[in-house]
């Protein structure tokens, strides 16, 4: 099975930007989350979709948004970038039955001028 | 609320000698524990889980952690460490009473191997 895939891989924007990246689960898993990962405040969860429906959201600000279509793929978008919006975004997929693991994918690395 | 704490920012082992990546949790019921390895500019490779069952875990690469609910650890090992071991290591929990998938990581703890 092909693994998460993220795209696109790196991304240079200016402050006052909207971004938007996406995801890939995959196939067969229904779940996707999404972390935010920067050397100061570590990995921290942002959101997680499952069936087109946003399940559950980390404490981030109603800049940062997401969504999942019907084919589960995501895609998450930040709306007016700040420079400590720099970080490496990582995708997570997982399986149906909750205990099963999150795989995650190579990340997008954003980095707001 | 669930936390995760890996004590030592750096590990350093020699080639050969056992190592050892720490890591204490907190969470109110029976966790979902998970060691992650990052390599640079890679996401994160799922090396071991525990969900429930043998305390003792066995994972990829040689990997095996082992659960103690007593003293709320669950500590990373390999008998015998590799120079391609070198890595960011994360530990993760999940509280499974809460329905939410979202994993809480510990800060990481970076593990040099020394040939």
């Amino acid at each position: 099975k092909a693994g998460v895939t993220q795209t696109p891989r790196y991304l240079i924007k200016t402050r006052g930007q909207q971004v938007t990246l996406s995801c890939s689960p995959i196939s067969g898993h229904r779940s996707v989350s999404w972390y935010q990962q920067t050397p100061g405040q570590g990995l921290q969860f942002l959101f997680e979709y499952f069936s087109e429906t946003q399940r559950n959201k980390g404490n981030f600000p109603g800049r940062f948004s997401g969504r999942q279509f019907s084919n589960s793929r995501s895609e998450m978008n930040v709306s007016t970038l700040e420079l400590g919006d720099s970080a490496l975004y990582l995708c997570a997929s997982t399986g149906q039955t909750g205990r099963e693991t999150q795989y995650f994918g190579p990340g997008t690395r954003l980095l707001v001028l | 609320a669930q936390s995760v704490a890996q004590p030592e920012d750096q590990v350093n082992v020699a080639e050969g000698n056992p190592l050892t990546v720490k890591c204490t949790y907190s969470v109110s019921g029976n966790p979902y524990l998970f060691w992650y390895v990052q390599y640079p500019n890679r996401g994160l490779q799922f090396l071991l889980k525990y969900i429930t069952g043998d305390n003792l875990v066995k994972g990829s690469y040689g990997f095996e952690a082992e659960f103690n609910k007593s003293q709320t650890s669950f500590h990373l090992k390999k008998p015998s460490a590799l120079v391609s071991d070198s890595a960011l290591y994360f530990c993760a929990v999940r509280d499974p009473n809460t329905g939410r998938r979202a994993l809480t990581f510990g800060s990481g703890t970076r593990l040099q191997v020394q040939p």
